[in-house]
């Protein structure tokens, strides 16, 4: 199994609402990230996980929630989101602990599109 | 600091024309670089990958040779089609940073024409 996989692939939310978005891969890997993309942007880091630790948060509001249940799953916890927060939300993985010396690149998910209204 | 910068898009072909995407980066060290292909409505996929100086890495026609002396990883491909249109980012990742934090181009949009 090479893929990551995430779920939903679209959703819509209101501002008071609760969501997860939710990420999973079966590689072995113990580097997990979650990442926001906007229209015609790169990807911008948000949250980087090293063997199920917090190792990154990229000054996240805290109306999003990380959480690592375990070493192959990766959620992504919604609440009070603004309409500015619409975005494609890309989960990644790879391989070994971050600092390692060499990066060997992620393996990306299709992302969840995520519309706030 | 760390940075890539990729040539500004849109880049428009017809099919089988020649593809160069210039990418060049600023780091320490010996960084790793990628090139990612998104297609419109999906993820990210890596492309084609080097580690080290003079690595040529290689997918799908696609190949980019790590320059360290030029700071370059220019993205090329012999014939392209109309299924390589997509958005393709350069990126690269710190040697022994305190992460394997990715940090990307801006992208840069290849549109091939019949």
């Amino acid at each position: 199994d090479t893929e990551v996989t995430q779920t939903p692939k679209h959703l819509v939310m209101g501002m008071t609402n609760k969501k997860s978005l939710k990420c999973e891969q079966h590689m072995g890997h113990r580097a997990m990230y979650w990442y926001k993309q906007k229209a015609k942007k790169p990807p911008e880091l948000m949250f980087v996980y090293s063997y199920e630790k917090l190792s990154i948060n990229e000054s996240v509001p805290s109306r999003f929630s990380p959480e690592c249940p375990n070493s192959s799953l990766l959620n992504l916890h919604l609440h009070a989101l603004q309409p500015e927060d619409s975005a494609l939300y890309l989960c990644a993985s790879s391989q070994g602990r971050t600092g390692q010396r060499k990066n060997y690149g992620y393996t990306f998910g299709s992302g969840t599109r995520l519309t706030v209204v | 600091g760390n940075s890539v910068t990729q040539m500004e898009g849109p880049v428009t072909l017809s099919e089988e024309a020649f593809l160069t995407i210039n990418c060049t980066y600023t780091a320490t060290g010996y960084p790793s670089l990628f090139w990612y292909v998104q297609y419109p409505g999906e993820g990210l996929q890596l492309l084609l990958k080097a580690t080290k100086a003079d690595d040529k890495g290689s997918n799908k026609g696609f190949e980019a040779t790590y320059r360290k002396e030029t700071t370059s990883f220019h993205l090329e491909k012999g014939s392209v089609q109309v299924s390589d249109s997509a958005v393709y980012f350069c990126a690269l990742s710190p040697y022994g940073g305190a992460t394997n934090k990715l940090i990307f181009g801006t992208g840069t949009l290849l549109a091939v024409q019949p």
